[in-house]
Formats: structure tokens, sequence, C-alpha cells
């Protein structure tokens, strides 16, 4: 069975620090491309950030460019987003979703970050 | 970046009638990649429709999607009850990727 179970939100102070993690089963995570996609409180989904299978291309949104990186560890099954410098509108539910061709098909339940002093 | 429009915002129906929700681009998806996922609360987004036609695997086959090039349908026949939900169009077609606002289909 396909499982995604993200882990590492929290809550912290504007301008610190998170990393969440993505930890993969069921599945090859070296065979996937995959995504980050966020939804703030009662708001719509957000694509965040993209990797392809061996990391040679990733892609963010400029809401967060250059203040996130993405990252994975196939060995390990495991995506990675490092988040720095962090805003109060980075609060958000954050899921990993596996990508087969463009389409994101799983999405583990999610990992809440909450911004604030 | 294509802009998602999707419309109405809420649908508000009764079990048994049929559900058309609308999802228009602001230009062309190339290769008509387009999503439809569910989302219920608590939940996370659930593959409905992807190639703006192809059902996931598991998927009623009362869920449709239809369109190409900027304009976009999901159709649920015969609603059940638990497909009272958000319905959400996202194209992956052109990076940045981006979602519609979501449309809420609401028991009347």
């Amino acid at each position: 069975e396909v499982q995604l179970v993200e882990s590492g939100g929290g809550l912290v102070q504007p301008g610190g620090s998170l990393r969440l993690s993505c930890a993969a089963s069921g599945f090859a995570l070296s065979d996937h491309n995959m995504n980050w996609v966020r939804q703030a409180p009662g708001k719509g989904l957000e694509w965040v950030a993209y990797i392809s299978r061996t990391a040679t291309t990733i892609y963010y949104a400029d809401s967060v460019k250059g203040r996130f990186t993405i990252s994975r560890d196939n060995a390990k099954n495991s995506l990675y987003l490092q988040m720095n410098s962090l805003r109060d509108e980075d609060t958000a539910l954050y899921y990993c979703a596996r990508l087969t061709g463009w389409t994101g098909d799983y999405w583990g339940q999610g990992t809440l970050v909450a911004v604030s002093s | 970046e294509i802009v998602l429009t999707q419309s109405p915002g809420t649908l508000s129906l009764s079990p048994g009638e049929t559900a058309t929700l609308s999802c228009r681009a602001s230009q062309t998806v190339t290769n008509n990649y387009l999503v439809w996922y569910q989302q219920k609360p608590g939940q996370a987004p659930r593959l409905l429709i992807d190639d703006a036609s192809r059902r996931a695997a598991g998927i009623p086959d009362r869920f449709s999607g239809s369109g190409s090039g900027t304009d976009f349908t999901l159709t649920i026949s015969r609603l059940e009850p638990e497909d009272f939900a958000v319905y959400y169009c996202h194209q992956c077609a052109h990076s940045p990727w981006t979602f519609g606002q979501g449309t809420r289909v609401e028991v009347k």
C-alpha cells in the first residue's frame, strides 16, 4: 500500500526555520518525481515545490523561492522541505504528493506549520 | 502563470442530481494536463481525473471529465451522499503548477 507520512511541522516565530520530512512506503521513491503542496487554513491548494526523481530538476513557486529548499534521499525513501525566513503567510498544512507522470496521484495527510509571534 | 477559474463557487444540489463544474484556464493547457481532485474536510485531496478525462483507479464512473484547451468540465452524475465535497482543478502542464479556487458541492 502506498503511504506518504509528513512530519516536522510546528509553531515557529517569523524569521524562523523548519525542516519538513515525508516518509514514503509501499513504493520506490526513486521511481517518482515529487511535489510539496500547501493549504492555508480554510483556503485552497497552492503548489510549493517540485523535484525530479534524481533531483536534477527542481522548481519553486515564486512565493517561496530563495527561502525554501526541496531535497530527497532515495536511499531513505524520504523527501524534505527546508523552510527558512518563515513568514506569517507560510502558515498552512503542507502535503507531499507523489507524481506519476505529472499527476499527483497519492498525497500524505499533511503536517501543519504555524508561523506566529 | 496559468490562472484557473472555477465556477460556480458553490453548487447546491440534492442526492441523485447531476453536478456540472467548470474550470477555465487563462491560456491553453498543453496536452490537456488538467487534473480534478476531490477534498473532504480534514482529508487530503483525492485524485479523480487526469489528462482532462481519464478516471483514476477506483473512481466510480459517475465521475467524468471533459474539455480541452482552456475549457474543462467535471460532471458528477447521480450524486451520492459521499460526493458532497470541494472539487479543485489543477494544471500540471506549465510551471508554476496552479490550482483553481475550488467549487463546493453542498446538499440543498
